[in-house]
């Protein structure tokens, strides 16, 4: 099955700053997903990247937000822009394995402050 | 609609007790229902998971039960220990291609006590 590294597991950054998130996946894939988890909230999908075209996001996020890169098929990233506190959260970034199976790196904490 | 309702939020049981965590969904279209566990500094795994043809489901000491007509399904975990102890997200579903439709629900915080 795949490996997912996501780097960095954690960090505290200034707010107006942005942070920039990355996932590696150990084999190739179509569709990598990022995720956000907010303390005592669901796990909310933020977009949906595939390798050479733009990412697709769901209701509430916006590119500019949230800019994601997807150069190739095992590497994307995904920047928080201008980083307010309502932005800490845990992040993460997953792949599909099986049918409707959602596999998970093991996410980035982010505190704003 | 889309919404899957979770309780409780958190959850203390001594070790051996049988914890039970409930979700209830709306959208009679899902027919796919997963139970991800998530330890602390680790993303969510998937557990198990059933689909609404059959109305129970076990999986070593972990059992979701299914109530497609009151929309509800639960989990029950059997002598719980104390590496039980995870957040418990249930979901829900349309089965078949990718995870994009997935709807989660908000969490169960589990402590097992020793």
């Amino acid at each position: 099955s795949a490996v997912i590294s996501q780097k960095p597991s954690r960090d505290i950054c200034q707010r107006g700053t942005s942070l920039t998130i990355q996932c590696q996946v150990d084999s190739q894939v179509t569709m990598m997903f990022w995720y956000r988890q907010q303390p005592g909230q669901s796990l909310t999908l933020i977009a949906t990247a595939n390798q050479g075209s733009e990412a697709t996001y769901e209701s509430g996020f916006v590119i500019d937000k949230f800019p994601i890169s997807r150069p190739n098929l095992t590497f994307s990233t995904l920047t928080v822009s201008n980083m307010s506190p309502e932005d800490s959260s845990i992040y993460l970034c997953s792949v599909d394995r099986g049918p409707t199976e959602a596999f998970f790196g093991q996410g980035t904490r982010l505190t704003v402050v | 609609q889309q919404q899957v309702k979770q309780s409780p939020q958190s959850l203390i049981v001594q070790k051996g007790g049988i914890p039970i965590i409930n979700c209830a969904y709306e959208n009679t279209a899902f027919d796919y229902f997963p139970w991800y566990q998530q330890f602390p500094g680790k993303g969510p795994a998937l557990l198990i998971a059933i689909r609404p043809d059959v109305s129970e489901k076990k999986e070593g000491r972990f059992t979701i039960s299914f109530n497609k007509s009151a929309k509800q399904f639960s989990l029950h975990i059997m002598d719980s220990q104390p590496g039980d102890s995870a957040t418990y997200f249930c979901a829900a579903s349309n089965y078949g291609g990718s995870q994009g439709n997935l709807i989660f629900g908000k969490g169960t915080k589990l402590s097992v006590k020793p």
